[in-house]
């Protein structure tokens, strides 16, 4: 079935810092992938999403490719700020088969900034 | 527009006490879902409905059953609740271009 690894946290980094946080997935053709954050005490908001190989989602200065060969979707920011703080969950919705609008979660990582 | 909303917040339930938590959507989504969240497990998918009328158990249904009201509520009920059952609920809607939306969530202990 389908899957989503990703690292471990909790990852704690001071402002300014570089982010990278890994994701890992297993499915059967082409899925679309997602990057979800939940701010504390809210529920999950889509941060970016890519449906094909090597496209690239971005929003709020936070970047992930598609790399199909890797079978990757890692999280990247630039430079952190203590807003950033949250729990961060990478996803999958498979493309093949009748249940197409289902999502696969990894298990979430918590990232604090410290300033 | 208040996107997705859910009722109880907090909730404290003793064992064999049932409930229903309620979701409803003012977007106009098809379709809706149920998931709950446990430290270092991320989200499970409950149930599902993918268009009003129709309901489909998700990854983890045993305990719980739904039920689509109309296009905009749907509801999550707990016939009997067990300490296994304590999570965070959170229902969410979607459309087509699978971008999901969620509500804050209900926190349920169940003693």
């Amino acid at each position: 079935g389908d899957s989503v690894t990703q690292m471990e946290g909790p990852v704690t980094l001071s402002e300014e810092a570089f982010l990278t946080i890994n994701c890992t997935y297993t499915a059967t053709g082409y899925p679309s992938l997602f990057w979800y954050v939940q701010y504390p005490g809210e529920g999950l908001q889509l941060l970016l999403k890519a449906t094909k190989a090597d496209d690239k989602g971005s929003n709020k200065g936070f970047e992930a490719t598609y790399r199909k060969e890797t079978t990757s979707f890692h999280l990247e920011k630039g430079s952190v700020q203590v807003s950033d703080s949250a729990v961060y969950f990478c996803a999958l919705r498979s493309n093949s088969g009748g249940s197409n609008y289902k999502l696969t979660f990894g298990k979430g990582t918590l990232l604090t900034v410290n300033p | 527009n208040a996107g997705v909303t859910q009722t109880p917040k907090f909730q404290v339930l003793k064992t064999g006490q049932s409930m229903t938590l309620q979701c409803a959507q003012d977007m106009n989504h098809n379709s809706m879902y149920w998931y709950r969240q446990d430290p270092g497990m991320g989200l499970r998918l409950i149930y599902y409905s993918a268009s009003e009328g129709t309901t489909d158990k998700g990854e983890v249904p045993n305990g719980y059953n739904v039920s689509r009201l109309n296009k905009r509520e749907f509801s999550l009920r707990l016939e009997s609740a067990a300490p296994s059952q304590t999570s965070v609920y959170f229902c969410a809607s979607s459309d087509d271009r699978d971008r999901q939306y969620f509500g804050p969530g209900t926190r349920l202990t169940v003693t």
